[in-house]
């Protein structure tokens, strides 16, 4: 699976919105890019996937670059409760999931 | 429908003993994968089960096994307990055909620590 990079750390306005940059240019035609978060010491929780076209859903969009090498994550408006790390993930088929860094998230009243 | 579910949620054992960790999938899911996290190697992949049967397995040594059940339930056993066995040891489940598309669940995790 292609190897991603995220900032580690990130701050945002409780409010405002949160946009997490991936960058993965090695990615193949047919990985996914998937995001996951975790919050202090709790198990992952999915929040989005993608191919190629921008997806949303009840708690993020996801923005894919044409060229697919890189991607935004968008929380619309940011909580304290959305403070956690966020993990980019390229996924090829198969259940390995390979996890970096991520992006630490810190959301500020 | 109910989540992935982990017990126990935290343990202490010493070194040189053994643990067993148990995780349910979701209902339907068939797909079980354990991962390990540190703060120094952060989220590594264990291992995967379907039908009863490894189909994926990461870098870690052979103190390190698994099985899963034929109602997919699955166990995962550590042996000769090391202090660096010390982790967060997470559970996830899936639908079985490990497509691009089937996302994995995580549970919340069992804490072992080592002394």
């Amino acid at each position: 699976d292609a190897k991603t990079t995220q900032p580690p750390s990130m701050d945002c306005a409780e409010g405002r919105a949160a946009n997490l940059p991936c960058n993965h240019s090695t990615i193949s035609g047919n990985e996914y890019v998937y995001w996951y978060r975790q919050i202090h010491s709790q198990g992952p929780q999915y929040i989005i996937h993608g191919l190629k076209n921008n997806e949303t859903n009840e708690m993020a969009s996801l923005i894919i670059t044409e060229d697919r090498k890189s991607s935004t994550l968008i929380l619309p408006h940011a909580t304290l409760r959305d403070t956690a790390v966020y993990y980019c993930i390229v996924r090829g088929a198969g259940n390995m999931l390979t996890f970096g860094g991520g992006t630490r998230l810190m959301v500020k009243p | 429908k109910a989540g992935v579910t982990q017990t126990p949620r935290y343990l202490i054992k010493t070194r040189g003993q053994q643990v067993t960790l148990s995780c349910s999938p979701i209902s339907g899911h068939r797909s079980v994968s354990w991962y390990q996290q540190t703060p120094g190697q952060g989220l590594q992949f264990l291992f995967e089960y379907f039908s009863e049967t490894q189909r994926n397995k990461g870098n870690f040594p052979g103190r390190f096994s698994g099985r899963q059940f034929s109602n997919s339930r699955s166990e995962m056993n550590v042996s000769t307990l090391e202090l660096g066995d010390s982790a967060l040891y997470l559970c996830a489940s899936s639908l079985p055909s490990g497509a691009s598309t089937d996302t994995q669940y995580f549970g919340p995790g069992t804490r072992l620590t080592v002394l």
